[in-house]
């Protein structure tokens, strides 16, 4: 019964592969969010999509590619990986795009933790 | 553009009371959030507050002052499984809700 879930919770690579992670969300909320938080604990927005469109897209490299194939899931496809890619990478999602309180609260996945060598 | 500023660290004793300050500078604020972290673990909802006051919830409570561009969240009665990292993340208005997180308050709870 777990709300929000990411796969997988460890992942060491080589730099240079290519390797996607994934998230899942069984609140029938309609926007999803990847974070990144890196070695000091920053945790810093990359991406949103709502109802399968994007809708925020910061300045990340273009080696990060999300996908959404339904509301109920974001995965995040990362080429090319680089040391700089070492981090935790966090899913969440919210009910909606609009209105005021506690229903815009985003929930968070338990993260998957990315180690680049 | 947007800057959260919060204390990178604090110490408590167990049962004392303690404030973690959070001042923002940012364009379109629509509401100022309160996530704690523990270590290892995913960022979990505690507070938001939109308008200016006191928000509180059993042990723990926010305050907003919008023209002052600060917010503070109070915790009392410190329990040791309160030693965690406290972020405070305000979110601007528009289509995306974009939330803009502070580097985090590590809190250590000392008995």
């Amino acid at each position: 019964d777990t709300a929000v879930s990411q796969t997988p919770k460890y992942l060491v690579t080589q730099m240079g592969n290519d390797k996607s992670i994934k998230c899942e969300q069984n609140l029938g909320h309609d926007t999803m969010y990847w974070y990144k938080q890196d070695s000091k604990k920053f945790l810093k927005i990359m991406f949103s999509y709502n109802n399968k469109e994007l809708i925020i897209n910061e300045t990340v490299p273009n080696r990060f590619s999300p996908k959404s194939p339904d509301k109920a899931h974001l995965n995040l496809h990362i080429n090319s990986l680089e040391l700089g890619d070492s981090a935790v990478y966090f899913c969440a999602s919210r009910r909606g795009t609009g209105g005021e309180g506690y229903q815009e609260t985003q929930y968070f996945g338990p993260g998957t933790r990315l180690l680049v060598l | 553009g947007q800057n959260i500023d919060q204390p990178t660290e604090m110490t408590a004793t167990e049962g004392a009371i303690v404030q973690i300050n959070c001042t923002y500078q940012t364009s379109g604020f629509n509401g100022l959030f309160w996530y704690q972290q523990h270590a290892g673990e995913a960022p979990t909802f505690l507070s938001y507050n939109v308008l200016d006051g006191l928000e509180e919830k059993g042990r723990f409570s926010s305050f907003l002052s919008r023209s002052k561009g600060y917010s503070y969240l109070l915790l009392k009665e410190l329990q040791m499984k309160d030693s965690a990292s406290y972020l405070c993340a305000v979110r601007r208005g528009g289509a995306t809700n974009k939330l803009i997180f502070g580097t985090g308050t590590l809190l250590a709870v000392q008995p």
